[in-house]
């Protein structure tokens, strides 16, 4: 069974703060997403990855930054804890671009974090 | 930029009504489709999709979806809920093209049925 595992589940984290969110895949999937999902919003991108290294930003990356070393993991940062971060991070992978791929998201359980 | 619209925020049915959620996205090109549904205290996980082919297209637990090109959408149904569908539903587009793939998620649509 496929499977994207975010780290932590829920987080209470102080205003000033520095947060990380990890996330591991193990479909070998080329592309990897950071989400917040916030109630009447829907999923807004933060950052995505579509390779070793590489990062891009998404729809609403200020304030966070991301970092992939290794294919299977994606970790997103808040380097400063505000309280307008108090969300819940989704995690998301999929298979790499190209006409093969169906662009099929596979997420995780989901990081809500709190931020006082 | 692509955009996706889901126009019923908060559905609330009786069990054994029939379900259909609207879905419209601006985009002019070739576009896949997905409907994602997300259960209480669940992540996220495809209902269904639509790529090319069949216009119609099935998913799990009895939900359809159909694509009318000319009007945009990609509206879900399905003829009898249950109450086991209460959970929240999104829509979401891609472009069809090489490369990378950026997802545009709609709103979401919170479905409560009740017994």
């Amino acid at each position: 069974d496929v499977k994207v595992t975010q780290s932590s589940r829920y987080l209470v984290k102080r205003t000033g703060e520095k947060v990380f969110l990890e996330c591991v895949q193990d479909m070998d999937h080329e592309n990897m997403f950071w989400y917040r999902q916030d109630p009447g919003l829907g999923l807004r991108l933060i950052y995505f990855s579509y390779d070793v290294k590489m990062k891009e930003k998404g729809d609403i990356p200020e304030g966070y930054s991301v970092s992939r070393e290794k294919k299977e993991r994606f970790s997103l940062i808040l380097e400063s804890a505000s309280t307008n971060q108090t969300s819940m991070y989704l995690c998301a992978s999929s298979k790499g671009g190209g006409t093969a791929s169906t662009g099929e998201l596979f997420f995780g359980e989901g990081s809500r974090l709190t931020v006082l | 930029a692509q955009s996706v619209s889901q126009h019923n925020h908060h559905v609330i049915l009786s069990e054994a009504a029939s379900l259909e959620l609207g879905c419209n996205y601006s985009y002019g090109g070739t576009v896949n489709l997905f409907w994602y549904v997300q259960y209480p205290g669940q992540h996220l996980q495809l209902l269904l999709k639509y790529f090319s082919g069949d216009p119609l297209v099935k998913g799990i637990k009895g939900f359809e979806a159909e694509f009318i090109k000319s009007k945009f959408s990609f509206n879900l149904r399905k003829p009898s809920v249950q109450w086991s569908d209460t959970a929240e539903y999104f829509c979401a587009v891609i472009p069809y093209s090489g490369g990378y793939q950026k997802v545009t998620f709609g709103t979401g649509t919170k479905l409560q049925v009740i017994p």
